[in-house]
């Protein structure tokens, strides 16, 4: 079955730190793997996405993302977190662009100041 | 890029009412758009597929009709929650994707619902 894992539920890092938000996924073939940011009361907004190429996806807002095809993983990070990254995160598999997404429970970003 | 709308943006009801919830694909046609669901501090569920012309797909556990779908045109799907009940009330995001070009999928703001 398909599934997507973030075993973090919350996260608190102090501004000026780094991020890593872990993500795992299960599914049968080749995803499309997508992290998204929801801010609170908003709707989503998608930060990166992979499919193929580069295993190291950049995306907007300083943010990257890794896919590690051998520990099914596709791990968020941010060398450095502003205040403004406080939000929900994320992580998600489809099987193509326009197709529907199967999302992980989210995690919860805080920053410190 | 390309934008959904939703609207409302939040709505209040009474038990045994109906809500329509529309999504809109302003500047491109979408064939196909998908409406989730999100209950407090958890994830977005698929509800269904709005396929544009012709029956929603939905995921299995939810009530065709209870959630409405039409997709009457290019641009516009419309999800109505009948009946509604508290245990209704959640966020429910649409989303659209341009099929012109392998687009990634582009989702609305979302539609706060709370059922007194």
């Amino acid at each position: 079955a398909q599934s997507v894992t973030q075993p973090d539920i919350h996260i608190t890092v102090s501004e000026g730190a780094s991020l890593e938000l872990r993500c795992n996924y299960s599914y049968g073939a080749t995803p499309y793997l997508f992290w998204y940011v929801q801010s609170p009361g908003q709707g989503l907004q998608l930060l990166l996405k992979y499919f193929s190429g580069d295993t190291l996806v950049q995306g907007i807002k300083g943010f990257e993302a890794e896919f590690k095809r051998s520990q099914s993983s596709f791990n968020l990070r941010k060398p450095s977190v502003h205040w403004s990254d406080a939000a929900e995160y994320f992580c998600a598999v489809g099987a193509a662009l326009d197709d529907k997404i199967i999302f992980g429970k989210g995690t919860r970003l805080h920053i410190l100041p | 890029g390309a934008v959904v709308s939703q609207h409302p943006s939040r709505v209040i009801c009474k038990s045994g009412t109906s809500v329509k919830i529309e999504c809109r694909s302003l500047d491109f046609q979408a064939t196909t758009m998908f409406w989730y669901r999100q209950f407090p501090k958890k994830s977005l569920m698929l509800m269904a597929t709005s396929n544009e012309g012709s029956k929603a797909t939905y995921e299995q556990g939810v009530e065709k009709d209870k959630f409405l779908i039409n997709h009457a045109s290019l641009t516009l799907s419309t999800l109505t929650v009948t009946s509604a009940h508290p245990e209704d009330s959640s966020f429910y995001i649409c989303s659209a994707s341009n099929p012109t070009g392998g687009d990634i999928q582009y989702f609305g703001a979302g539609t706060r619902l709370s059922v007194l």
